[in-house]
């Protein structure tokens, strides 16, 4: 079967970097996603890696290692406003979208 | 501004009364994608358009339907609601099928009663 693993909570501080992992198991690869969710509201589009390595995006970066099955979103100096979830997914050799539970991260003070 | 509007944002229903959901885009965007999301987890491909060509997902029950009558506009007709239906119900678009990323409206939030 298809899947993409996520931690389901992470918790950082306010000016601090965080890392958020996601590894997947796909029948095939065609690029993977992030986006952000707020509670209560749509996913809105971060990024998207379709080779390897590091695509660095203002304060969000996001990296993919496609031997590894593996990528990372990459927060620096974090706002409580980037208390949200945060949701992996991968388009399969059909181009079919595989999302992740996403990862809640909660930002204090 | 508003690219992908969905309406209404919150909608009640009644326990097996049929309910339309509606979307519609101001990018022109070939693909038309319904999601139901449950809290705390993923989204859930329902079906989606690629212009009038429509794809049923194997796992999509028979209660819920769609209609896209123009590019603009894209509907989701759930004919005999259950209480299990209740959940985020998403709509998003996509230029084309392969690298483009999704853009999703607002969502409409729906109770059953």
């Amino acid at each position: 079967g298809q899947n993409i693993d996520q931690p389901t909570e992470m918790t950082a501080t306010e000016g601090a970097i965080v890392q958020i992992n996601c590894t997947y198991q796909t029948s095939g690869f065609n690029g993977l996603f992030w986006y952000q969710q707020h509670a209560g509201e749509a996913p809105t589009f971060l990024s998207y890696n379709v080779l390897d390595g590091l695509e660095e995006k203002g304060r969000f970066s996001s990296f993919l290692s496609r031997s590894k099955g593996y990528s990372y979103l990459l927060l620096k100096e974090l706002q409580m406003k980037d208390s949200a979830s945060y949701l992996c997914a991968v388009k399969d050799s059909n181009y079919q979208l595989i999302w992740g539970a996403g990862t809640k991260l909660i930002i204090k003070p | 501004d508003a690219m992908v509007i969905q309406n209404p944002r919150y909608q009640v229903t009644q326990f097996g009364k049929p309910v339309t959901l509606s979307c519609s885009q101001t990018l022109n965007h070939n693909v038309m994608y319904w999601y139901q999301q449950k809290s705390s987890q993923a989204p859930k491909l329902l079906f989606h358009y690629y212009d009038k060509d429509f794809n049923n997902e194997a796992d999509t029950p028979d209660n819920f339907q769609s209609r896209r009558p123009n590019t603009s506009f894209c509907f989701l007709d759930i004919r005999s609601p259950g209480l299990g239906d209740a959940a985020m119900y998403l709509c998003a678009t996509s230029r084309d099928q392969e690298n483009q990323p999704q853009h999703f409206g607002d969502g409409t939030r729906l109770s059953i009663l």
